[in-house]
């Protein structure tokens, strides 16, 4: 199974601040990655796609990047509504195969 | 406005089995792939398998974890995707989504919770 790791786990952030979670995939998985944000209590929506393909109606501040194995979320500026715990996933393979999530707090 | 609304959920022994229902609405479901993904309490995602849409054969994989005891199916003429559960483990304590996709998951149902516990 390919293994993908987030990091940080948590981090905290003012509002305004720039805000970067990598993602590592254990195998190649070229641009099948997609992003995920959970607000507590909530169910998952999607946020990007193809690695860096922005779902429609997801905010500009919202960016992916990378290929292959190492993959970045960037929050331009963050945002009091952007509190939430974020997901990688890859569907390279399958077992398509979830990060252990990275939890966004306001400092 | 795509709608996915999951039911079925609630408490079961180990062992027995549990049938949950995913009813969608707002798109062409007989053109979509479906998948069920899991959330054990306080923890991460867990993809739990697909099924094909019926052009390409409405075929199904699954993860490991549940491989040979739970099964996927579909009925294009309700709309309904389900997730036959059978031998429930303590392990498949979850909140249980259906989503709407290939590969990405582009939408998401509320979830619905089965709790397994003697």
């Amino acid at each position: 199974d390919i293994q993908m790791t987030q990091s940080p786990s948590t981090l905290s952030a003012s509002v305004g601040d720039r805000v970067t979670i990598t993602c590592r995939a254990s195998q190649y998985i070229s641009i099948w990655l997609a992003w995920y944000q959970q607000k507590a209590g909530k169910a998952p929506k999607l946020l990007i796609y193809k690695a860096s393909s922005l779902e429609s109606g997801v905010p500009s501040r919202f960016s992916g990047s990378g290929s292959g194995t190492e993959f970045t979320l960037t929050i331009s500026s963050l945002q009091p509504d952007d509190i939430a715990t974020y997901y990688c996933q890859q569907y390279n393979m399958y077992p398509w195969t979830f990060g252990q999530g990275s939890k966004v707090e306001i400092k | 406005e795509v709608q996915l609304v999951e039911s079925g959920g609630g408490l079961v022994k180990p062992g027995e089995s549990r049938r949950l229902s995913c009813e969608a609405s707002g798109f062409t479901f007989s053109d979509d792939w479906m998948s069920w993904v899991r959330q054990a309490p306080g923890k991460g995602l867990e993809w739990v398998g697909r099924i094909k849409n019926t052009p390409e054969g409405g075929t199904t994989e699954y993860a490991a974890p549940v491989k040979g005891r739970f099964t996927i199916s579909r009925d294009d003429s309700k709309n309904t995707v389900y997730l036959q559960m059978d031998g429930l483990k303590t392990e498949d304590t979850a909140v249980y989504y259906c989503t709407r996709g290939v590969g990405t998951f582009y939408n998401w149902g509320q979830g619905t919770l089965v709790s397994v516990s003697s």
